[in-house]
């Protein structure tokens, strides 16, 4: 029941938006997103809880519709360093707040000058 | 604030040898996890403990994969014999209760290669 992302790559110019999504089949009680670049450790972004809510982070923000079993991730204004493979991490009803993630397969942001 | 450590962070091997990895979680996280991660896919839960108890090893290959928390805070994974198909990031996370959810905190990974 792994999560699906989309788009799986997406090409940026400096200054320009991106919105990533992530699906899933099953009823979610939390998404949680993270960036990675190559060669180094998932760095994490955000939570989201609830149906609905929004988080941001610097000039990255996220919402959950807890209803459609998605969450997207919104990169406003791109820069260099958002540059990475995001990955949403989804955990279940039945797995509520165990920790347990299932991971998406990434989504590769790629943002040229 | 120390992060998540590991260590190596490279190991090549041939298969079927044996290969042991090292994790040291952030101080005073409760729940640490160990993941596999093949080269353009996402990080997949191995084992997970909750001190030094066992809270979900349903994907961890038993015959081969081994995996110990001793007095609830480092860890250890082994593989005996290595296969191929091993070759892959293995990443140590840990967490600590928060608000209604587990942020999970990754270490660097190590890097095996089986050859």
């Amino acid at each position: 029941q792994q999560p699906v992302q989309s788009p799986q790559a997406v090409i940026l110019r400096e200054g320009e938006d991106a919105v990533i999504n992530c699906s899933s089949s099953k009823a979610l009680y939390s998404v949680h997103w993270y960036r990675q670049k190559h060669g180094e450790a998932p760095v994490f972004l955000m939570i989201l809880l609830k149906g609905g809510e929004q988080k941001g982070h610097e000039k990255i923000s996220a919402s959950f519709n807890e209803k459609k079993q998605q969450s997207s991730l919104y990169l406003t204004a791109s820069q260099l360093s958002y540059s990475g493979t995001y990955f949403c991490g989804t955990e279940t009803h039945g797995s509520s707040n165990t920790g347990k993630l299932i991971f998406g397969q990434g989504t590769t942001l790629q943002v040229k000058p | 604030e120390a992060g998540v450590a590991q260590s190596p962070r490279y190991k090549i091997i041939e298969k079927r040898q044996s290969v042991a990895f090292w994790c040291n979680p952030i101080s005073g996280h409760a729940t640490l996890y160990w993941y596999q991660q093949i080269l353009g896919q996402g990080p997949k839960l191995l084992i997970q403990f909750q001190n030094n108890g066992v809270v979900d090893d349903s994907q961890l290959p038993k015959d081969r994969f081994s995996a110990e928390r001793l007095k609830g805070v480092d860890s250890t994974l082994k593989i005996q014999p290595a296969k191929l198909e091993d070759s892959a990031v293995y990443l140590c996370a840990s967490s600590l209760v928060s608000g209604g959810a587990q942020t999970q905190y990754f270490g660097p990974g190590t890097r095996l290669l089986v050859l």
